[in-house]
C-alpha cells in the first residue's frame, strides 16, 4: 500500500517551453503532497507543500510563478515548470501523506532536462 | 533553522564488513527521523523510521538508533553486500512545521 507514481519519469524540453509533471497517490487519498528538487550529487530540497483544494505553500527562494502547483484532487498534484531554462534541469520528486503528518510516501521521481 | 549533516559523504568497503553511517541534526524538536536509500537516478526507498520517543529500530541487517538530546542518529549495516551500494539519506521531520529536512547523504560502495 501507499504507492505514489509520477509521470513522466523523464522529459526533455526546449528552453522557454513549459512542462507538467504529475504526482498521483494510487491507493490512498493524499491530504498533503510535497514537491522536492534534487540537483546532481545533492540532497533533496523542499520546494512547496500543497493541500488539496488550497494554494500551495512555497519555500523561501522558490518562485511560485515559475513552479505552478495544482492539487485539485486527493489523488493528484501537478507541478508545471513554466518558461523552463537549462538551470531548471533537475530531478523532481513528489511525496504524499494522509491523516497526520506521520510518514511521507515518495514517488519515483521525474528527470527534467532543458536544452 | 534545522540542519542535517551526514558523515562520511562517501564510503567504500569490502563485502562482509559491518559499517556505520552517521547523521546529526541541530534542532532536537523533531517528530521523527527516517533513513532512506536512493539508487542512482531513482526515487527514495524508506528503510527505517524512528519516532522521537524511540531509541532504535531494526529491519533485517539494518539497525538505526536515535539520540534526540544529542542530535544524533546512526545507521548500522551488518554484513554488507554489493547490493547495499547506494546513497543513504537521513531526514528529520520538524515538530513545528512537519517538514522533512534531508541530509546530503552518504554514498556507499560495497566491493565484492
Amino acid at each position: 500500500g501507499a504507492v505514489v507514481s509520477q509521470h513522466p519519469s523523464w522529459v526533455i524540453c526546449k528552453s522557454g517551453t513549459s512542462v507538467k509533471i504529475e504526482c498521483r497517490s494510487l491507493d490512498f487519498q493524499a491530504t498533503t503532497m510535497f514537491w522536492y528538487r534534487q540537483f546532481p550529487k545533492q540532497s533533496l530540497m523542499l520546494m512547496a507543500t500543497s493541500n488539496e483544494g488550497s494554494k500551495a505553500t512555497y519555500e523561501q527562494g522558490v518562485e511560485k510563478d515559475k513552479f505552478l502547483i495544482n492539487h485539485a484532487s486527493l489523488t493528484l498534484s501537478t507541478l508545471t515548470v513554466t518558461s523552463a531554462h537549462p538551470e531548471d534541469s533537475s530531478f523532481y520528486i513528489c511525496s504524499a501523506t494522509y491523516g497526520r503528518v506521520y510518514e511521507q510516501y515518495f514517488g519515483p521521481g521525474t528527470r527534467l532536462t532543458v536544452t | 533553522k534545522q540542519e542535517v549533516t551526514q558523515i562520511p559523504a562517501a564510503l567504500s568497503v569490502p563485502e562482509g564488513e559491518n559499517l556505520v553511517l552517521n547523521c546529526s541534526f541541530t534542532d532536537s524538536a523533531i517528530y521523527n527521523l527516517q533513513w532512506f536509500r536512493q539508487d542512482p537516478g531513482k526515487g527514495l526507498t524508506s528503510l527505517l523510521l524512528i519516532q522521537s520517543s524511540q531509541r532504535e529500530q531494526t529491519s533485517g541487517r539494518l539497525n538505526a538508533s536515535l539520540d534526540k538530546s544529542s542530535g544524533r542518529s546512526t545507521l548500522y549495516i551488518a554484513a554488507s553486500q554489493p547490493g547495499d551500494s547506494a546513497t543513504y539519506l537521513c531526514a528529520v521531520r520538524e515538530s513545528n512545521t512537519g517538514k522533512l529536512i534531508f541530509g546530503q547523504g552518504t554514498t556507499l560502495q560495497v566491493k565484492p
